[in-house]
């Protein structure tokens, strides 16, 4: 089954820095990629989400790269605020299951 | 909100008890999603049931079981219960299962805690 694998565990920036979150999976036939953020003790959120026929995304601040080729895509947070700080969960998405990273903690201090 | 509703919010219990927790889906949407989150860790999917019917299967115990009913509200039992069981567990809904995704809202989780 798919295997998601995701660096880094925990992620600390100074406000206004950029920050970086990168995932791997395992089944080429996964074929949609949601990231979701996650406040303590909160529901899961989704903040940006790609398909497998594009490459980038964009919206606002947050973007998201595929490669299909080495099977990783990656999380980009500009101009980072506080309340930013979370903790991000990847996923793959392959016939009717999603399956998550083990998440990244960002902290984002002022 | 995300129009997706789990009960109870909080539920402590002892070793060795059962307990079930309920979600109901956002209206119109006809698949349930069923997730454990332990401590510090990620979001392990259980089982998914699309119209009733059991659809996908994660890494789901056998003491734990699920079913959803005619009016689409889902229930997850968790028998048994160990200490390792304490966990979030959440709940989410999305109009259809498929090759194609459709995004899956999460409900406000049901925290277990087992003494």
């Amino acid at each position: 089954g798919e295997n998601v694998e995701q660096h880094p565990s925990t992620l600390s920036v100074q406000e206004g820095d950029s920050a970086v979150i990168k995932c791997t999976y395992s089944d080429s036939a996964s074929n949609y990629f949601p990231w979701y953020k996650q406040e303590l003790g909160k529901r899961p959120q989704l903040i940006i989400d790609i398909r497998s026929n594009v490459g980038e995304k964009k919206d606002q601040r947050i973007a998201v790269t595929l490669n299909k080729t080495a099977k990783h895509f990656s999380l980009h947070i500009t101009e980072t605020q506080p309340e930013d700080s979370a903790v991000y969960f990847c996923a793959a998405y392959n016939t009717d299951k999603l399956i998550f990273g083990t998440g990244t903690r960002l902290q984002v201090f002022p | 909100d995300s129009g997706v509703t789990q009960t109870p919010k909080h539920l402590i219990t002892a070793t060795g008890q059962r307990v079930t927790l309920r979600c109901s889906p956002r209206s119109g949407d006809l698949s349930v999603y069923w997730y454990q989150q332990s401590l510090d860790q990620g979001l392990q999917f259980l089982i998914q049931y699309y119209n009733g019917e059991e659809r996908a299967k994660g890494n789901i115990l056998e003491r734990f079981s699920a079913q959803q009913f005619p009016d689409l509200h889902s229930e997850l039992n968790l028998s048994s219960l160990e200490l390792g069981d304490s966990a979030l567990y959440f709940c989410a809904s999305s109009e259809q299962p498929g090759l194609d995704y459709n995004e899956q809202f999460f409900g406000p989780g049901t925290r277990l805690t087992v003494l």
